[in-house]
């Protein structure tokens, strides 16, 4: 059973470009959670979402982030017009239910780079 | 809002204990736990610990938890430089929704030769 994917593994991106990171979870995982982790800072927890459904969006900053997890296909986190700001690590986690963290994966990240 | 509070390093000897230290401010939190995270790598679930709890013992890792004080540690018995990473400790306190995770800073913990 593969673990959650996560890709592109790094991306860089000048300033005013888009972003899109994309997140497989895991078989049989219709729940999808996004961190993002700036340098030398913990995660910080983004949004929450269930396939065709946003659970959460607490954390996603008001403008130019969007997350999406269609019936099909990964979740996608979006960031349009990036900004230096925006260099990070993004993490997805992924569970089976709505569930305590006990049982959620966490996959390898993406490492996006603003120029 | 919650806020979970670690020291940044820890350099201990191969073969020595490790102590990795957290405070925690919502009374809330149902589980905590401690994760791993190597390089290059993502987070890994090393253990937790329910919050009527006070201690969690498994393998090398001993879990202490203080409920009273809101401070949580990770010992890491006969430390080895595979255990050369960043630790992180987290909560899941209902005001912020169950299922969701509020991370410290990290611990990066040197294991020296």
């Amino acid at each position: 059973n593969a673990g959650v994917m996560q890709n592109p593994r790094h991306l860089v991106r000048r300033r005013g470009q888009e972003a899109r990171l994309r997140c497989s979870p895991m078989k049989g995982h219709s729940h999808v959670y996004w961190y993002r982790q700036l340098p030398e800072e913990g995660l910080k927890f983004m949004v929450y979402l269930q396939k065709e459904n946003i659970i959460d969006e607490s954390g996603m900053p008001k403008e130019r982030f969007s997350a999406e997890f269609p019936k099909e296909g990964p979740s996608i986190l979006r960031i349009q017009q990036v900004v230096r700001g925006d260099s990070a690590a993004y993490f997805c986690a992924s569970s089976p239910r709505d569930s305590l963290p006990t049982e959620q994966y966490f996959g390898p990240g993406t490492r996006l780079t603003v120029t | 809002g919650e806020d979970v509070e670690q020291s940044l390093f820890l350099s201990v000897r191969e073969g020595d204990s490790s102590v990795i230290n957290c405070t925690y401010t919502d009374s809330s939190s149902t589980y905590l736990y401690w994760y791993k995270q190597e390089p290059g790598a993502g987070l890994q679930l090393l253990t937790y610990i329910f919050s009527n709890m006070d201690m969690k013992q498994d393998q090398r890792l001993t879990v202490l938890l203080n409920k009273k004080d809101k401070h949580l540690s990770l010992r890491i018995a006969d430390t080895q430089t595979g255990d050369s990473a960043i630790y992180f400790c987290a909560e899941n306190g209902l005001t912020g929704g169950g299922n969701k995770l509020t991370f410290g800073t990290g611990t990066q913990l040197k294991v020296e030769l």
